[in-house]
C-alpha cells in the first residue's frame, strides 16, 4: 500500500545546511510536497516537485527527487532558528499521503 | 495566513458527546479536505469534498461524518466521542482535485 517514511528528528547548528529525507512507495505519485508545521500552527506548503523532475531550487530550499529509489530530500541552506519546525513530506498518487514528520531543531 | 479558516480553535468536551467543526475554504477553492493529527497516528486523511459532493474517503470512522454546503464551507461532525478522538483536526482546501492544498490553523479537540 501507500506509505511515506521520514526520520523523526534532526538537529543542526545555525548556519549549517539541513537535509531532511523521505522515502515513499507509490510509484504512480505525480507530485511530491514538503510542508512545514510550526508549533501550534497548521501546515504550510513550502515547495513541491513534479515527478518528472530531478531537482527544484527555491531560494534556500533545494528539493531532490530520485524516482528510481523513491527518495525525496529537502535541503535547507544556512539554517536559521526560525526554521525549527516539523517538516512533512507528502506524495500524491490518488489522495495525499503524509509522512510522520521530521522535527528539525536548530541550535544557535 | 493561508486563507482557510476553522472554528472553533479549541474544543473541550466529554466522552459520548457530539461536536461539529467548521471550515471555510479559501475564496475560489472548490475542494475541502479534513485531516486528523494525533501523536500516535500522525497526520491522517479523513475525507474530501469537491463542490458539495464527497470525492474521496480515507481513515474516517463511522462515528464521523462531514458535508460541504452550497457556499462551499464544510462541517465535520464527530459523535459518540471517545478519549482517543482527542487530536488536532485540520481542514485544507484546493482549487480542484488534489492540487496544492492550503491548510487552516486547526481545531484542537480534547475529550475528557
Amino acid at each position: 500500500g501507500e506509505d511515506v517514511e521520514q526520520s523523526l528528528f534532526l538537529s543542526v547548528r545555525e548556519g549549517d545546511s539541513s537535509v531532511i529525507n523521505c522515502t515513499y512507495t507509490d510509484s504512480s505519485s505525480t507530485y511530491l510536497y514538503w510542508y512545514k508545521q510550526e508549533p501550534g500552527a497548521g501546515l504550510q506548503l513550502l515547495t513541491y516537485i513534479f515527478s518528472n523532475m530531478d531537482m527544484k531550487q527555491d531560494q534556500r530550499l533545494t528539493v531532490l527527487l530520485n524516482k528510481k529509489d523513491k527518495h525525496l530530500s529537502l535541503r535547507i541552506a544556512d539554517t536559521q532558528t526560525g526554521d525549527s519546525a516539523i517538516y512533512f513530506c507528502a506524495e500524491r498518487g490518488g489522495k495525499l499521503i503524509f509522512g510522520q514528520g521530521t522535527e528539525l531543531s536548530v541550535k544557535p | 495566513d493561508s486563507g482557510v479558516t476553522q472554528t472553533p480553535k479549541h474544543l473541550i468536551t466529554a466522552t459520548g458527546q457530539r461536536v461539529t467543526l467548521r471550515c471555510s475554504p479559501r475564496s475560489g477553492d472548490l475542494s475541502v479536505y479534513w485531516y486528523q493529527q494525533s501523536l500516535d497516528q500522525g497526520l491522517q486523511f479523513l475525507i474530501q469534498y469537491y463542490n458539495g459532493e464527497e470525492r474521496a474517503k480515507g481513515n474516517i470512522l463511522e462515528r464521523f461524518s462531514a458535508q460541504q454546503f452550497p457556499d462551499l464551507h464544510s462541517e465535520l461532525n464527530l459523535s459518540s466521542l471517545e478519549l482517543g478522538d482527542s487530536a488536532l483536526y485540520f481542514c485544507a482546501s484546493s482549487v480542484w482535485g488534489d492540487n496544492e492544498q492550503f491548510f487552516g490553523p486547526g481545531t484542537r479537540l480534547t475529550v475528557l
